[in-house]
């Protein structure tokens, strides 16, 4: 039930762009998007709740594609606090669990 | 800006003994979940709670864990006997509205337990 998270780490520079994959075995009804830096809580950045929808967090933004299971998670003119650690998750109806992904380490250099 | 508490961040502790963590979720959220997260990886979850009901435990090691919320407000989480294997970050969430599907969740700090 695990998603898949490619590539796991990736290092940029300042203003530089990334893209994260989340990839299920398993119909996604739903995909959550969450960061994590070293020592910290998640923190929640968005959700798509359909298939198509697209939605933009400043210069971060997301897809998600229900037909193949999959998601994006697009990084634009990343900045030094874009570094940490990207968790794509899924709950499969009623909700009872909770899936995050393999993760992704972003670190963004000066 | 309302924030999900949990108490002590750090625990070290003796394998064999006792050991117990405390949440507090954002004000309004009947949803609470604890999640476990071992160094470099994703959080999995033990528990789920709607108000004082769990709603799914099927992923607590039940044989040594256990997660009660008796007003359905504050959560405790206890780990009896605290094996080397438990040494992990212990996270707390709640959220608004009750199932995972459609709803975000928000994370305390957490707890790093330590067993030594």
């Amino acid at each position: 039930q695990q998603p898949v998270q490619s590539p796991q780490a990736v290092i940029l520079r300042e203003g530089e762009d990334a893209v994260i994959n989340c990839s299920s075995s398993k119909a996604l009804y739903s995909v959550h998007w969450y960061r994590q830096k070293h020592g910290e809580a998640p923190v929640f950045l968005m959700i798509l709740l359909k298939g198509g929808e697209q939605k933009g967090h400043e210069k971060i933004s997301a897809s998600f594609n229900e037909k193949k299971q999959q998601s994006s998670l697009y990084l634009t003119a990343s900045q030094l606090s874009y570094s940490g650690t990207y968790f794509c998750g899924t709950s499969p109806p009623p909700g009872n669990q909770f899936y995050f992904g393999t993760g992704t380490s972003l670190t963004v250099i000066p | 800006e309302a924030e999900v508490a949990q108490s002590p961040r750090y625990k070290i502790t003796e394998k064999s003994q006792a050991v117990a963590f405390w949440c507090d979720p954002i004000s309004g959220h009947a949803t609470l979940y604890w999640y476990r997260q071992i160094l470099g990886q994703g959080p999995e979850l033990l528990v789920q709670f709607q108000d004082e009901s769990v709603v799914d435990d099927s992923q607590l090691p039940k044989d040594r864990f256990s997660a009660e919320r008796l007003k359905g407000v504050d959560s405790t989480l206890k780990i009896q006997p605290a094996e080397l294997g438990d040494s992990a970050m212990y996270l707390c969430a709640s959220s608004l509205a009750p199932g995972l599907t459609y709803n975000e969740q928000f994370f305390g700090p957490g707890t790093r337990l330590t067993v030594l």
